[in-house]
């Protein structure tokens, strides 16, 4: 079956730019998501990307897709104390069904 | 613009006890709907998927079932639970255009 894996945990200091990597199996994925999850709350979608697109930026956040890889990273620059959560990558083929990674913490400390 | 509720937000349960947990959407028409499981430590799990009114696939085998008695409207049920049943667990919609949200989640836990 597909995969989408992620490393489980990122700490990094506020005001500096946080990197969440991603990879996935799934050729024929169609879109590539991120999620994020604060503590007891549930998953919010920050963005997506087709896979026809190689780079979306969004504010703070910048998605870039290496197809060839099939690697996904989501940048968030600046980082704040409210980024910290949960960020889950998930791909989706023609079925629209994302699979999502474990997830990835990320901690912002001063 | 399109909301979906999801209901209750925590829910505490013996084990061999009935569940129901409800989603609903509104906004949108049709829409694909889904509930998901995330157990502590682990990733999200697809456990059901419904394209249509009366229609479920369920992703894996367990004591749980799915129903969607109107277009917008998404039950997970159990007859029994288990301990192995608690968790938190996401109701989701999307639509043909990788548009989509998830509810606010219900925890689980099975006592």
């Amino acid at each position: 079956g597909e995969d989408v894996e992620q490393s489980l945990f990122l700490s990094v200091r506020e005001g500096d730019s946080s990197v969440i990597n991603c990879t996935y199996t799934d050729s024929s994925s169609t879109y590539l998501y991120w999620y994020k999850q604060e503590p007891g709350a549930g998953l919010q979608l920050l963005t997506y990307i087709f896979s026809n697109m190689d780079m979306k930026q969004d504010q703070r956040l910048t998605v870039l897709l290496n197809k060839k890889d099939k690697h996904l990273s989501l940048r968030i620059a600046d980082t704040q104390t409210g980024d910290s959560a949960i960020y889950f990558c998930a791909e989706s083929g023609g079925s629209y069904i994302p699979t999502f990674g474990r997830g990835t913490s990320l901690i912002v400390h001063p | 613009s399109q909301t979906i509720h999801q209901w209750p937000a925590t829910l505490v349960q013996p084990v061999g006890s009935p569940l129901s947990l409800e989603c609903t959407v509104e906004g949108t028409s049709n829409p694909n709907l889904y509930w998901y499981r995330q157990a502590a430590g682990r990733g999200l799990q697809l456990l059901f998927y419904s394209i249509g009114i009366g229609q479920i696939s369920s992703e894996v085998p367990q004591n749980l079932s799915a129903s969607r008695p109107q277009d917008r409207q998404f039950i997970l049920s159990s007859k029994k639970l288990l301990l192995s049943d608690s968790g938190f667990y996401l109701c989701a919609w999307s639509s043909q255009q990788a548009t989509g949200g998830f509810g606010p989640g219900t925890r689980l836990t099975v006592t």
